[in-house]
C-alpha cells in the first residue's frame, strides 16, 4: 500500500531492554513526526524530522529516546533502557510539506505498542 | 501555549441520528489550523476534517462537518446520519510547534448504537 507503515505492530520487553521502532512514511513526505500516545490520552509531539534534518526534538521525554533519519526516509525510533513508564502506542506521521493550509494534513501510520514490563 | 480542550469522554448516539463532539481551543496565533481524527480500536489516526482560521466558511467532508465558531475559540465535529462504523475514538487538533507538529486533545468515545 501507500499509506504510512510502521513494525513491529506491538513490542513486549523487559525492563532495561532497548527497542527500535521503525516507520517507512509516504514515498516523497518531507515531513516526519513521532508521537507518544498513553492509555487513554491523545498522541503528544515527541520529534520532528524535515528530510535527513532533526529539527524539533523538543517533546522527547528523556535522553533515553533517540529518532534517526538518516537518508530521510525510514525512521527510526530507538529507546534505551526501557522503563515501565514508556508503555504506550508510538504514532508516525508524514506529510508534505507545506507552510501553512491543507498540504499540512498528517498521514499517520498504525502505530507500535510498546508494553514494558 | 496553545491547548486542546475535549470534555466528552464518551458519547452515545443512535444510529442514523446525528451527533455533536465538543472542542474548544486556546491559541495566541492569528493564523492556525483545526483537525479532527477518527481513532478506531485498529489504533490508526483517520484524519477526517480541516479548518483553517481565515476559512470564512464552515469546512465540510461528506457526513462530517465542522461548526467553527471563532470568538468562541470552538470546533465541534458534527457526524450526520452515523452509523455503526463511525463508534471509534475521535480527536481534535490544531497545528502547533515551530514545526507544524500537532497538538490533540484527550479524546471522544464515541458509541453508535444500532
Amino acid at each position: 500500500g501507500a499509506g504510512v507503515s510502521q513494525s513491529p505492530r506491538y513490542k513486549v520487553a523487559k525492563r532495561g531492554q532497548d527497542v527500535a521502532l521503525r516507520c517507512d512514511p509516504i514515498s516523497g513526505h518531507v515531513s516526519l513526526f513521532w508521537y507518544q500516545q498513553a492509555l487513554g490520552q491523545g498522541p503528544e509531539f515527541l520529534t520532528y524530522f524535515q528530510n535527513e534534518a532533526q529539527l524539533d526534538k523538543s517533546g522527547l521525554p528523556s535522553d533515553r529516546f533517540f529518532a534517526e533519519r538518516p537518508e530521510g526516509s525510514v525512521s527510526t525510533l530507538k529507546i534505551q533502557r526501557t522503563q515501565q513508564e514508556d508503555s504506550a502506542v508510538y504514532l508516525c506521521a508524514s506529510s508534505l510539506y507545506s507552510p501553512s493550509g491543507r498540504d499540512n494534513e498528517q498521514f499517520f501510520g498504525p502505530g507500535t505498542r510498546l508494553t514494558v514490563l | 501555549a496553545q491547548k486542546i480542550t475535549q470534555t466528552q469522554p464518551g458519547m452515545f448516539v443512535q444510529e442514523k441520528e446525528a451527533v455533536t463532539l465538543d472542542c474548544t481551543y486556546d491559541t495566541s496565533d492569528q493564523s492556525y489550523g483545526l483537525f479532527w481524527y477518527k481513532q478506531p480500536s485498529s489504533g490508526e489516526m483517520i484524519f477526517l476534517i480541516y479548518q483553517g482560521s481565515y476559512d470564512e466558511q464552515n469546512a465540510t467532508e461528506g457526513r462530517y462537518s465542522l461548526n467553527f465558531q471563532k470568538a468562541r475559540k470552538s470546533a465541534n465535529l458534527v457526524i450526520s446520519a452515523s452509523q455503526l462504523g463511525d463508534s471509534a475514538m475521535y480527536f481534535c487538533a490544531m497545528r502547533g510547534g515551530s514545526q507544524g507538529n500537532l497538538i490533540f486533545g484527550k479524546g471522544t468515545k464515541l458509541s453508535v448504537k444500532p
